[in-house]
Order: structure tokens, then sequence, then C-alpha cells
């Protein structure tokens, strides 16, 4: 049972774009929500993590908006840029980044 | 350099026989994971190990078993009970309260 759904599956964006990432969760219960990146063939790593008690999040060109009461939260890249070209992965977790639930990812092609 | 190494990055076996992938963390991390990754699954928990002699099953722990005797290393076995054993294979290792993972390079395993 997938406990966090994740949409798009794939996203083409131009250079300059906003690329739009969203999630979707159930049990209330968790209270951690980080973005990972990976690239081919690499670990994911952490781009970017919020806690339900704040409904924004901006690191750079980055940004994580929660909702809590619709237990949704979103990954907006500005200004995006081939470089970000990437796999992006949801996730939420019971205490503060224990065994984590990842969304099914969102293949991210940026074109020049 | 600290951080979490994963060796090899390719193996490959046939079908029937046992083999063990190596995970080792010098970030002095009590917490460490085993995912498993598909093409379009997202990363799915094998197990996880909170401290030294300890582990947990995850969501899909069939056909796997792991050890923890040393606070670094977390070693992860494929057993020839695992149906579809054939994946990419990331160790991951948490400090304890709240934080991220921080994921190996993966481990690419082909059983044929």
């Amino acid at each position: 049972q997938q406990q966090v759904k994740q949409s798009p599956q794939s996203l083409i964006v131009q250079k300059g774009g906003i690329s739009i990432i969203n999630c979707a969760y159930e049990n209330t219960a968790f209270d951690y929500f980080p973005w990972y990146q990976q690239f081919p063939g690499k670990g994911p790593a952490l781009l970017i993590a919020i806690r339900p008690d704040v409904s924004e999040k901006k690191e750079g060109r980055f940004t994580i908006s929660f909702n809590k009461s619709a237990k949704q939260f979103s990954l907006h890249i500005m200004d995006s840029q081939p470089g970000d070209s990437a796999t992006y992965f949801c996730a939420a977790s019971l205490n503060s980044g224990y065994a984590l639930n990842f969304g099914k990812g969102t293949s991210l092609l940026v074109t020049p | 350099d600290g951080g979490i190494t994963q060796s090899p990055k390719y193996l490959f076996r046939k079908e029937g026989q046992n083999v063990t992938l190596s995970c080792e963390q010098n970030l002095n991390h009590d917490a460490m994971y085993w995912y498993r990754q598909d093409p379009g699954q997202g990363l799915r928990l094998i197990y996880y190990s909170q401290i030294v002699n300890d582990f947990q099953k995850g969501d899909i722990a069939e056909g796997y078993s792991v050890s923890r005797e040393k606070k670094e290393s977390f070693p992860l076995t494929v057993t020839s009970a695992q149906k579809n054993p054939t994946a990419f294979y990331l160790c991951a290792s948490h400090d304890r309260g709240p934080g991220e993972q921080y994921f190996g390079p993966g481990t690419r395993l082909t059983v044929t």
C-alpha cells in the first residue's frame, strides 16, 4: 500500500520555467517531509525538507509548499535549468526521519 | 571523507545463489537502512536497524537477511528465496533525532 502518492510520473519543462511536483499522504502522524534528487546510477541526495508546522520553505530556487489540511505537499523548482534534469522523490516519515515512505518518483527533463 | 560506501557497484549472480551486499558508514550514525529501487517503483524499505545488534523488517523483507554486529556496517544478504532479486540496492544512514537520511551510491544486482 503506497503511503505517499506522487505525480506526475514524468515532466518536461523548458529552461527558465517552473517545475511543479505534487505529493499526497494519508497518515496524519507523519512529521517529516523531505524531497530527494537522484541522478542516474547514483544514490538520492536530500534537496529540501519540511515539517508540518510550516506551510512553506524556500532554499534557493527550490520551494516546498505544505498543506496540512489537504494532506498534500509540493516541490516547486523556479528558473529550471538543464542541470536539474533528474528523478525527484518525495517522502514522509514518522519520528522525524526514520523509515522513510517514498513516492514513486518524477522524472524531470529540462530542455535547453 | 565522511560518507557511506557500498560495494561492489555492479554484481552479477546466477539464480539460486545467495549474495551479500556491503554497506559501511563512517558518519557515526546509529540508524542504517536498506532500500530496493525498481524502475517506476520508488524506493521500498527492506530492513532497518536503529542500534547495533537490533534490526526490523521493512515492507519487503521476504527473501532478504541482515546483520548489525558493528555500528558502521550493515550487510544485506539476498537469498535464493527472493523471487525477483534483480534491482538497484541502496543503503542509507541516519543520526539520532530529526534529520536527513544519507544514501550510498548503490549496488546494481543482476541475477540470471
